[in-house]
């Protein structure tokens, strides 16, 4: 199993462009999340789905959407890119629901935003 | 909102010895889950203890968990340079009050063994 993968790994954008984050899973994981870390503040959950069809906000949901039209593949989208949202973003997925479950984490996408 | 608070925020010790971290949070929790996190990496699940468990072993790896006090303690005992690391925290407090369905991270400890 490759488990959880994102792309791209690195991403430099300019203020206003939109982009969409990749993140797919193997494990037949019903929930799936993405977060945000920023240097010193932990990470911060954006949005979450627990199952195809089915999405929800996190704590820090604006700027950002979702789609979960398959139970493999959880696409994050940044409308109109800024400054604020430079940040590593990792996907997650788990068997259970998110506040249950061991959770297993992508390798992350660094994104910064000039 | 951060739930979980880590301490130290930084933590050098020489390879051989004991490594201690603590947690505490705010709210009462259903289960609290510690995550190590290499530089550059995604971050890799230890252990989840759950509200009525006080302590859990896996390995190396001591956890305890004192709802009493709301803190629990990751202990990594014997401790190797592949340690070095940051360590966090998470529960799952912001659902059992009603939020959104995830987990609430603290800002970690960073590990550092010495050879």
């Amino acid at each position: 199993n490759a488990g959880v993968t994102q792309t791209p790994k690195f991403q430099v954008l300019k203020t206003g462009q939109s982009m969409t984050l990749q993140c797919a899973q193997d494990m037949n994981h019903e929930y799936m999340s993405w977060y945000r870390q920023d240097p010193g503040m932990g990470l911060r959950l954006i949005h979450y789905s627990v199952g195809a069809g089915i999405t929800d906000q996190g704590e820090v949901p604006n700027g950002y959407n979702v789609s979960r039209s398959t139970t493999e593949d959880f696409p994050l989208r940044l409308l109109s890119a800024a400054p604020s949202q430079t940040s590593v973003y990792f996907c997650a997925s788990s068997k259970l629901a998110g506040h249950t479950d061991t959770q297993y984490f992508g390798p992350g996408t660094r994104l910064t935003v000039l | 909102s951060q739930q979980g608070e880590e301490d130290p925020q930084a933590l050098s010790i020489q390879e051989g010895e004991n490594a201690t971290m603590n947690c505490s949070y705010k709210t009462s929790i259903n289960n609290l889950q510690w995550y190590r996190q290499n530089s550059g990496r995604g971050l890799v699940h230890l252990i989840l203890i759950r509200s009525n468990e006080r302590e859990k072993h896996s390995g190396r790896l001591r956890v305890t968990l004192d709802t009493s006090k709301k803190s629990s303690s990751l202990l990594i005992t014997a401790s190797r340079a592949a340690d070095t690391a940051s360590y966090f925290c998470a529960t799952d407090a912001e659902y059992s009050g009603g939020g959104a369905d995830g987990l609430t991270f603290g800002k970690g400890t960073h590990l550092i063994i010495q050879p």
